[in-house]
């Protein structure tokens, strides 16, 4: 695609409920990064893909956050029981190769927990 | 771990004027790149210019050009001939080369461009 796509750009979410967010990459990109940005502040590092295998989710900030790339392109951040906390912007953003290539950021998709 | 300080959180130019924005880091590696991304009011994050660690000279795009000053450990970016569209939250990040592949972002920095 022409470039890395989210969805649903907007979630509102009532406490407790479960959420899936879902990013699109820049066709053929290998790797993928997911990255939380929390009003006024720059964004902060999630999880990071390299095809189908998740190589560092390091920065998932609970284990009600899960992130998934099952074929390789299209990825999935789930955060289950979701608490006011985690309303925020997270941002997909994609690279075409596994190290230092420059990575390209989706539109984001702003989640607020009610 | 690396840390990126943006120290200005506002900052204002006149339209067509030349402004410098500020970012040093903290690292302890030789190697690594350095970013600077613009996102406007719309969101999306936008690459503007990008600097190897191993390049003396300082990168160049168009009307953004960077002041890479390894041994201060200081990145700054100037923008000439500010235009309107320019107005966005700027924001300075380092990669590493090996092991994380992961940004790390400074708090950003408002940049509001007065015609």
């Amino acid at each position: 695609g022409a470039g890395v796509s989210q969805s649903p750009r907007y979630k509102v979410a009532k406490r407790g409920q479960d959420v899936a967010l879902r990013c699109d990459p820049i066709s053929g990109h290998v790797s993928l990064f997911w990255y939380q940005q929390a009003l006024g502040q720059g964004p902060e590092f999630l999880t990071y893909f390299q095809n189908e295998a998740q190589l560092d989710k390091s920065g998932l900030p609970s284990d009600r956050f899960f992130a998934e790339r099952p074929e390789g392109s299209v990825s999935t951040l789930k955060i289950q029981r979701t608490q006011q906390e985690d309303s925020a912007v997270y941002l997909c953003a994609s690279s075409s190769r596994a190290l230092t290539d420059t990575q390209y950021f989706g539109p984001g998709t702003r989640l607020t927990v009610l | 771990a690396q840390t990126v300080t943006q120290s200005q959180p506002e900052m204002s130019v006149q339209e067509a004027e030349t402004v410098t924005l500020s970012c040093t880091y903290d690292t302890s590696e030789s190697d690594y790149y350095l970013f600077w991304y613009k996102q406007p009011p719309s969101r999306q994050m936008i690459l503007v210019i990008r600097q190897e660690a191993y390049k003396q000279q300082n990168a160049t795009e168009n009307r953004f050009s960077v002041n890479f000053q390894k041994a201060a450990k200081s990145f700054s970016l100037k923008i000439s001939d500010s235009q309107l569209g320019d107005a966005a939250m700027y924001f300075c990040a380092y990669l590493t080369q090996g092991g994380s592949e992961k940004l790390v972002f400074g708090k950003g920095m408002k940049l509001t461009v007065n015609p």
